[in-house]
């Protein structure tokens, strides 16, 4: 079983600052990782498959980089909206298909 | 673009099973996977199972193994989720929601509105 880590729990950034976002794997899931963002009352959304393919009418600032077992999530230009708790999830070895614990970002 | 309507809220006793529904509108329902992710409150992501077309039955996490049953109508769009023996911690949101990718590689999208499951005596 895979088991994804993320870091950190709680990031605190102002808005208009860059973001990063990590999510460590405990084996490779070579290029098949997705990053979902979770508003309070909302179900998940998702952002990016495939380590860096932004989903339909997701913004340009949000991009995702990574292989193999470590991943980022970089938000270039923080907006209100883009506070939220962040999920990343591997695909590449299933069941199960595991996600990382979250990482809350937060408002400085 | 598909959509997913998930049932209502539910509250059951403990040892008693509930089925949750998530209906999907838009899309091509008949050839779609649709999975099954639960959260208890504050908590994190779980995934609980699902079905695929390409595959003969419902792939389900050994978490849940012989207490979850996912299926599929493809004639009416719907999916559901039953879970039995419940218990106190099997309190959360359940979402369903679509398989996307292909090649036994699947991420979600879209997902459903959730459906609050409280167990409680």
């Amino acid at each position: 079983e895979i088991v994804m880590t993320q870091s950190p729990a709680t990031l605190s950034v102002s808005p208009g600052e860059r973001a990063t976002l990590s999510c460590r794997a405990s084996q490779t899931v070579n290029s098949h990782l997705a990053w979902y963002q979770q508003k309070p009352g909302q179900a998940p959304r998702l952002l990016i498959y495939g380590v860096s393919t932004r989903a339909t009418g997701i913004p340009a600032r949000f991009s995702g980089s990574g292989s193999g077992t470590e991943f980022t999530l970089t938000i270039s230009s923080l907006q209100s909206e883009d506070f939220a708790v962040y999920y990343c999830q591997q695909y590449n070895d299933w069941p199960p298909i595991n996600f990382g614990q979250g990482t809350r970002l937060e408002i400085k | 673009q598909m959509q997913l309507v998930q049932s209502g809220a539910e509250v059951k006793k403990p040892g008693s099973s509930v089925k949750v529904s998530c209906k999907a509108s838009g899309g091509t329902f008949s050839n779609s996977g649709i999975s099954w992710v639960r959260q208890a409150p504050g908590q994190g992501l779980e995934w609980m199972g699902g079905v695929i077309p390409i595959f003969v039955t419902a792939n389900y996490a050994q978490k849940f193994q012989g207490r979850v049953t996912i299926t599929a109508d493809r004639s009416t769009s719907t999916a559901y989720m039953e879970l039995s023996s419940l218990k106190s911690e099997d309190t959360a949101v359940y979402y369903c929601a679509r398989y996307r990718g292909g090649s036994y590689n699947y991420w979600f999208d879209p997902w459903g509105q959730g459906t609050l499951v409280t167990v409680s005596s």
